[in-house]
């Protein structure tokens, strides 16, 4: 059974902390993605990564890095976390684009910036 | 952009009803992609149209693709209670480095 897992369901941290968001896939997917989802705004991109060591910046990079320094794996990164970034963070895979690339998602975590 | 746009918002039917949700999109794609959003989980891929396909069948799901009005429907027969979900659509554009980019949603709810 194919799966993305991300680290935690839920989450909360103090403005300031510094945030990591882990997600692992075992597809051997090329593609993973970090999008967060708010009410009303839908799922937005925040960065992306076609492979080991590349990133691509998405529509929201602000306030966020990644690192994704083994395939399977992709962090997201809040420097110093800020209570705009309380929301549902969603991490999904797909194999390399050229193709009808389906993405597969992880279940989520919320994230509550206090 | 060529992000998607569902319609309605938001939708209210009695369980067997059949459940039709729109998507309309601004450029010109390579496949529309429907995905289901069960409440506070991960949206799982329901099933994609190429853009030289017309109609899709999947189990209860029926998926239309009309590219000269930019615009696609999802039809759900015979509607049950686990259909409860949000609904998004997701097209990905003809070249190479587009990404899939996601409408905001419809939000079904099946009555009992």
């Amino acid at each position: 059974d194919v799966k993305v897992t991300q680290s935690s369901r839920y989450l909360v941290k103090r403005t300031g902390e510094k945030v990591f968001l882990e997600c692992v896939q075992d597809m051997d997917h090329e593609n993973m993605f970090w999008y967060r989802q708010d009410p009303g705004l839908g799922l937005r991109l925040i960065y992306f990564s076609y492979d080991v060591k590349m990133k691509e910046k998405g529509d929201i990079p602000e306030g966020y890095s990644v690192s994704r320094e083994k395939k399977e794996r992709f962090s997201l990164i809040l420097e110093s976390a800020s209570t705009n970034q309380t929301s549902m963070y969603l991490c999904a895979s797909s194999h390399l684009a050229g193709g009808d690339n389906e993405q597969f998602f992880g279940p989520g975590t919320r994230l509550t910036v206090l | 952009s060529q992000q998607g746009e569902e319609d309605p918002q938001a939708l209210s039917i009695q369980e067997g009803e059949n459940a039709t949700m729109n998507c309309s999109y601004k450029t010109s794609i390579n496949n529309l992609q429907w995905y289901r959003q069960n409440s506070g989980r991960g949206l799982v891929h329901l099933i994609l149209i190429r853009s030289n396909e017309r109609e899709k069948h999947s189990g209860r799901l029926r998926v239309t693709l009309d590219t000269s009005k930019k615009s696609s429907s999802l039809l759900i027969t015979a509607s049950r209670a686990a259909d409860t979900a949000s609904y998004f659509c997701a097209t990905e554009g003809m070249n190479r480095d587009d990404k899939i980019i996601f409408g905001k949603g419809t939000r079904l709810h099946i009555l009992p």
